[in-house]
């Protein structure tokens, strides 16, 4: 089964609202991704966060990698509805080149 | 510059017939990947190859085959369709080593009858 657990599983919030998710493992990642998939559509990357404590941001996103590297999040301050999509979280596993996927939290936003 | 490319975009299958999913991408990347995505599943991952001429098992390889056929292309099997393989494929590459930013082809809504 997968590694990364990722709740909520849904999420409707009003246009103006904050959104987070969040990624949970039970063993200690290498790095941790975030990806976007909008509805029809394919997942895109967002960011890459590598360091224990890590805190990024994009715009209205911000990104953060706890402490022990077991979990991470992905903040939205004041959604739009262009947020509207599936956020994924995805671990990849060191050498092994091989990249794990979350269950995905997926958001609507009502204008 | 086209990325990842999947072939066919949509596909309808008969129990037990085979077919091919074709990827292609043109970035010179050294990995690729097949993920299959399920409601609810998230993104579960087939079979992937780390460099031309290697591949290795996923999470859900059963029922499947790949082959790195050269750098740019990498194939994904169904020799006997079941309706348990009824889903979306998508097909992504990374540059690698230890730069697995994924981009991933447009996806292949494959149902089987």
């Amino acid at each position: 089964g997968q590694q990364v657990m990722q709740i909520p599983q849904y999420q409707h919030v009003q246009e103006g609202e904050d959104f987070t998710t969040y990624c949970n493992s039970s063993t200690t990642l290498s790095n941790i991704q975030w990806y976007k998939q909008r509805p029809g559509g394919h997942p895109v990357f967002l960011i890459q966060l590598v360091k224990s404590g890590e805190v990024k941001k994009q715009k209205r996103l911000t990104f953060q990698f706890g402490e022990a590297k077991k979990n991470s999040s992905l903040h939205i301050t004041a959604t739009q509805t262009t947020d509207v999509g599936t956020y994924f979280c995805a671990e990849h596993s060191g050498g092994y080149q091989k990249v794990t996927f979350g269950t995905g939290t997926k958001l609507q936003v009502i204008p | 510059n086209a990325g990842v490319t999947q072939t066919p975009k949509f596909q309808v299958l008969k129990t037990g017939q085979s077919m091919t999913l074709q990827c292609a991408q043109d970035m010179n990347h050294n990995s690729m990947y097949w993920y299959r995505q399920d409601p609810g599943m998230g993104l579960r991952l087939i079979y992937y190859s780390a460099s031309e001429g290697t591949t290795d098992k996923g999470e859900v390889p059963n029922g499947y085959n790949v082959s790195r056929l050269n750098k740019r292309e990498f194939s994904l099997r169904l020799e006997s369709a079941a309706p348990s393989q009824t889903s979306v494929y998508f097909c992504a590459s990374s540059e690698g080593p230890y730069n697995e930013k994924l981009f991933f082809g447009s996806g292949t809504q494959l149902s089987v009858l």
